[in-house]
């Protein structure tokens, strides 16, 4: 079945640049989307079709897509950043998520 | 304002049924491509189903043939049918629309 991979967690000090690797075999004919998700609440869209940045999202947080491999980057990374990060996309037989980035700032 | 407001969720026993609801407002279900994702307890995001403006459904390998996802175009909310529960579905379930999610609603299969 398809997956997609992301490392499990991300370490980075506040006003640093935190980036979040999504791989997959279907991302250079698909979209990649991105969620950001904070304790106890319901995930929330940074990022779209690659690169596309929903409104009221900071302009820090932009994302690229190559090959077989999504990015999402986080320039100058705040404390309330700190939270898990997923990737998205589609294949022929639906959906799917990458596992999940914990990104701690501190 | 897009708001997606799930229910329906609870304890129910394995081998049970329940039906999850997703009251929409704000746009049009019927119009977008809407889904179910749920997250186990502690767990990453797993998504479930998706049904398309067009009406094709599609299924993850987990629930194909137990769960059915379908929506009411007059009440402009989405569905999820799940017979044949097992404790390895106990988990938050989010319907979504690409750009909002809803709060979720628990659902805990346990005897």
């Amino acid at each position: 079945s398809y997956e997609l991979t992301q490392p499990p967690s991300v370490s980075v000090s506040p006003g640093q640049t935190a980036r979040i690797t999504c791989s997959g075999d279907a991302l250079p004919k698909k979209y990649a989307y991105w969620y950001q998700q904070k304790s106890g609440q319901a995930p929330v869209l940074v990022i779209y079709e690659d690169s596309k940045r929903p409104s009221g999202i900071p302009e820090r947080f932009s994302g690229s897509s190559s090959g077989t491999m999504a990015t999402l980057t986080i320039s100058g990374a705040q404390v309330e950043d700190e939270a898990d990060y997923y990737c998205y996309s589609t294949d022929s037989s639906g959906s799917h998520f990458g596992g999940g980035t914990k990104l701690t700032v501190l | 304002e897009v708001q997606l407001v799930e229910s329906g969720g609870g304890l129910v026993q394995p081998g049970g049924s329940l039906r999850l609801s997703c009251a929409a407002s704000g746009f049009t279900v019927s119009s977008n491509y809407m889904s179910w994702v749920r997250q186990a307890p502690g767990k990453g995001l797993e998504w479930v189903s998706v049904i398309y403006s067009g009406g094709s459904t599609y299924y993850a390998d987990s629930v194909k043939g137990r769960f059915t996802i379908s929506r009411d175009n007059s009440k402009n909310t989405l569905y999820l049918q799940m017979n044949s529960l097992r404790v390895e579905d106990t988990a938050v379930y989010y319907c979504a629309r690409i750009d909002y999610w809803g709060q979720g609603t628990l659902v805990t299969v346990s005897s």
